[in-house]
């Protein structure tokens, strides 16, 4: 298994300017989160996803949009691109029951975005 | 709203040295994550534990459900184990799959 994927690894946006980041897992995993995490600040929760067709808002979802219209893949776009966006974006994913306790998470080699 | 306190912030420590780290939380919990992430590196798992003690090699990980606490421990500390050691914790008591990060801990292991 290849785990959580996630592209691109680094890149420089214009301000103004919009992107996706990309992120699959091939564990057939039903949680999954995008992160964001800015120096000295601990992972903050940017949108997840329960299944399927199923998104939600996390603390700072302002500017960012996701979709999950297959299980594998967890997009989150980025419209128009602002300086405060600059950071480093983690997405994971785990394989939760709720009769259980949740699984262990599984993150992506993070993608270092700066806005200029 | 968990409220997630790691201490210490940094730790410098010679090789060899037992290491420990400290995590607090505010709400109960079913469940409490350890991370490790490398420096300019991705994040990995190394515990999840919702009672008691587990250890994996030299890594020890602890919580007191009653205490609302929980420790990492590094025996036999190598230079490999500099890294940011996080925390997390759902970020309520019923509500297993959003978590709160601590702000994680440096760890500096010299040889």
């Amino acid at each position: 298994n290849a785990g959580v994927t996630q592209t691109p690894k680094f890149r420089i946006l214009k301000i103004g300017q919009s992107m996706t980041l990309q992120c699959a897992q091939d564990m057939n995993h039903n949680y999954m989160y995008w992160y964001r995490q800015d120096p000295g600040m601990g992972l903050k929760l940017i949108y997840y996803s329960v299944g399927a067709g199923i998104t939600d808002k996390g603390e700072v979802p302002n500017g960012y949009n996701v979709s999950r219209s297959t299980t594998e893949d967890f997009p989150l776009r980025l419209e128009l691109a602002a300086p405060s966006q600059t950071s480093v974006y983690f997405c994971a994913s785990r394989l939760t029951q709720r009769a259980m306790n949740t699984g262990e998470l599984f993150f992506g080699e993070g993608s270092r975005l700066t806005v200029l | 709203k968990n409220e997630v306190e790691q201490s210490p912030q940094n730790l410098t420590a010679q090789e060899g040295e037992f290491i420990t780290i400290n995590c607090s939380y505010s709400v109960g919990i079913s469940a409490l994550h350890w991370l490790q992430q490398h420096p300019g590196g991705g994040i990995v798992s190394l515990f999840m534990l919702s009672s008691g003690k587990k250890k994996h090699g030299r890594l020890i990980a602890t919580i007191n459900i009653q205490e609302k606490h929980s420790s990492l421990h590094i025996t036999a500390s190598h230079p490999r184990d500099s890294a940011v050691y996080i925390c997390a914790a759902p970020r309520s008591g019923g509500s297993n799959y959003k978590l709160t990060f601590g702000k994680g801990t440096l760890l500096t292991v010299n040889p």
